[in-house]
């Protein structure tokens, strides 16, 4: 069965503090992973596609990668703006969209 | 990236009345569009797929009479929320896909009261 999971549920870390949220998946042929930021009471926000393992791509303080298992967020030098949802999504090779829980980010400055 | 527009954002309705929620892609033609139910604290819950032109699939205990759903082109989709109790208040996010990647609109926050 496919199944995407999150790690942590919730993190926080204090401004400038770096880590990585991870978003372990298994399913049948994966045609994407997708990232998303959700910020409260309002749609996810595109962040990212990654079609294959070995994928890397950036975008101001976040980067994300994939393997044939996992992808995780990294998040550098973090600012409180940051701070929202971020959300995990693969696309099946039935182009079924499957989500994971989230991860609740918090920085606090 | 491209555009979604969902409207309304908020909606506050009595009981029993119907509420109906427009989601357009404006920059790209949506082959499928998803609905999405968001409880608080959650993840996103699929409701439904529609494919333009043809019927919507609903998810496993989604009711179709109740959530009625139409996708009559590339660029629209509505749901409409018949007959609406408190227990419908939550928030509707729907998304549109283009070719692989899917975008969202703002959401609808619905009360009903």
């Amino acid at each position: 069965e496919d199944q995407v999971t999150q790690s942590p549920e919730a993190l926080r870390l204090q401004e400038g503090e770096s880590s990585s949220l991870n978003c372990s998946y298994t399913v049948s042929g994966l045609r994407g992973l997708f990232w998303y930021r959700q910020d409260p009471g309002k749609g996810p926000e595109f962040l990212f596609t990654l079609y294959s393992a070995g994928e890397e791509k950036e975008k101001e303080r976040l980067k994300a990668t994939l393997t044939k298992k996992e992808s995780f967020l990294h998040i550098t030098a973090p600012k409180p703006e940051d701070s929202a949802t971020y959300l995990c999504a693969v696309l099946d090779s039935n182009y079924q969209l499957i989500w994971g829980a989230g991860t609740k980010l918090i920085i606090k400055p | 990236g491209a555009v979604v527009s969902q409207h309304p954002s908020w909606v506050i309705c009595k009981s029993g009345t119907s509420v109906k929620i427009e989601c357009r892609s404006l920059d790209f033609q949506a082959t499928t569009m998803f609905w999405y139910r968001q409880f608080p604290k959650q993840s996103l819950m699929l409701m439904a797929t529609s494919n333009e032109g043809s019927k919507a699939t609903y998810e496993q205990g989604v009711e179709k009479d109740k959530f009625l759903i139409n996708h009559a082109s590339l660029t629209l989709s509505t749901l409409t929320v018949t007959s609406a109790h408190p227990e419908d208040s939550s928030f509707y996010i729907c998304s549109a896909r283009g070719h692989t990647e899917a975008f969202f609109g703002q959401g609808t926050r619905l009360t009903v009261v």
